[in-house]
């Protein structure tokens, strides 16, 4: 157990719909991590949030979006669903210049 | 940009095969380099990771070498066993809490 939780495990929906992943980081890790892992695209970076603040950017759609509160967990929102957006989608956390741990992730079906 | 690029798969062997899986990168500076591991159904853990030239990571009988002068970070393991089946991702952090950059996965497929 890494110390990541993600929530939902699994979520089917339809195209053209909006969900929202949720993601614990570690007791005490800033930075939170989203990547999507896609048999054709395999892992891309998407966004990274360091203590409530937006840090980096990689291969995010204009349609997701994500944000990380205070308490420190982060939420990636999917928006106008489309059928090649299903993936499994994971989030990881770390200290300063650590490491990244990963949660589980979430698989999306999009129907 | 900084890349990774990992010996296509699958590998196939047999327990107590001796195991290599390639992997060498391409980046400005000083990466840090990590091995992940992904069993079916569940998601990343470490595997192992080094810091800096010349550094060995090893865990679990796994071990890794950062080679600066090849660029490498091949993964070896002496004596595979089936439990050993899962997909194997090199990954690099060019900076000090960037976001990894992952190489596409080899599936290892161990049987007995």
């Amino acid at each position: 157990d890494s110390g990541v939780t993600q929530t939902p495990k699994h979520l089917i929906t339809a195209t053209g719909q909006r969900v929202t992943l949720r993601c614990s980081p570690r007791s005490g890790d800033l930075s939170v991590y989203w990547y999507q892992q896609s048999l054709d695209q395999g892992l891309q970076f998407l966004i990274q949030y360091y203590n409530g603040e937006e840090r980096a950017k990689g291969n995010i759609l204009e349609r997701f979006s994500a944000q990380q509160f205070p308490d420190l967990h982060s939420e990636l929102n999917l928006s106008s669903l489309e059928l090649g957006d299903s993936a499994l989608y994971f989030c990881a956390s770390s200290v300063v210049a650590g490491t990244p741990f990963f949660g589980q992730g979430t698989r999306l079906t999009v129907v | 940009g900084d890349s990774v690029t990992q010996m296509e798969g699958p590998v196939t062997l047999s327990e107590e095969a001796f195991l290599t899986i390639n992997c060498t990168y391409t980046a400005t500076g000083y990466p840090s380099l990590f091995w992940y591991v992904q069993y079916p159904g569940e998601g990343l853990q470490l595997l192992l990771k080094a810091t800096k030239a010349d550094d060995k990571g090893s865990n679990k009988g796994f071990e890794a070498t950062y080679r600066k002068e090849t660029t490498s970070f091949h993964l070896e393991k002496g004596s595979v066993q089936v439990s050993d089946s899962a997909v194997y991702f090199c990954a690099l952090s060019d900076q000090a809490g960037t976001a990894l950059i992952f190489g596409k996965g080899t599936t290892l497929s161990v049987s007995s």
